[in-house]
């Protein structure tokens, strides 16, 4: 399975831009890039995808290098209500089927 | 209205009990997924049906039986409840095979005793 690296926690000031950063060296050429967050105690929630090109959406954008060894999520005004674990995921193929991979997460948090 | 609703929310059973958790999601998914969360908060995808055919089965003891009686709800029964049982257990669902975007239901923490 790919593998992804991000660090352990990170911190950011209300309003500011918040930009995560994310490593998948092992990525594949046909396999994507998703981030999910998860808010205290609840499901987590898909945020955005990618393959190759830079994705825009209206919580953030996606930027991968053009390598695709790494990737940058971006929320553009961070607020109170981002402040939670943020996953990078490289989808995995199986036979028939694909599933996400999570790892340990960026844990957030925005400070006022 | 919920998306993915999950039942019972908590869930407190002692050991060698054998107990349920239920998923139904109104989206119109084709695709249902159970994970669980430990305590270090991994979350580790353990099942997944597309139009009530198993898809994916990871490595999980066989004590854990899915069970999907349409493609808008996957059941979750679990045999002979053993202590390291305990978390939390999401569902999740999404359209296609690809793993595409998930929605997932609130969870049900699970504690077994």
């Amino acid at each position: 399975d790919a593998k992804t690296t991000q660090p352990t926690s990170m911190d950011c000031a209300e309003g500011r831009a918040a930009n995560l950063p994310c490593n998948h060296s092992t990525i594949s050429g046909n396999e994507y890039v998703y981030w999910y967050r998860q808010i205290h105690s609840q499901g987590p929630q898909y945020i955005i995808h990618g393959l190759k090109n830079n994705e825009t959406n209206e919580m953030a954008s996606l930027i991968i290098t053009e390598d695709r060894k790494s990737s940058t999520l971006i929320l553009p005004h961070a607020t109170l209500r981002d402040t939670a674990v943020y996953y990078c995921i490289v989808r995995v193929a199986l036979k028939g089927a694909q599933k996400l991979v999570f790892g340990q997460g960026t844990r957030l948090t925005i400070n006022p | 209205d919920t998306a993915v609703s999950q039942t019972p929310k908590y869930l407190v059973t002692q050991m060698g009990n054998d107990k349920s958790i239920k998923c139904e999601q109104n989206l119109g998914h084709d695709t249902m997924y159970w994970y669980k969360q430990d305590s270090k908060k991994f979350l580790k995808i353990m099942f997944s049906y597309n139009n009530k055919e198993l898809i994916i089965n990871e490595t999980v003891p066989n004590r854990f039986s899915p069970k999907s009686p349409d493609k808008a709800h996957l059941n979750l029964h679990i045999n002979s409840l053993e202590l390291g049982d305990s978390a939390v257990y999401f569902c999740a669902s999404s359209q296609g095979r690809q793993a595409n975007e998930q929605y997932f239901g609130p969870g049900t923490r699970l504690t077994v005793t």
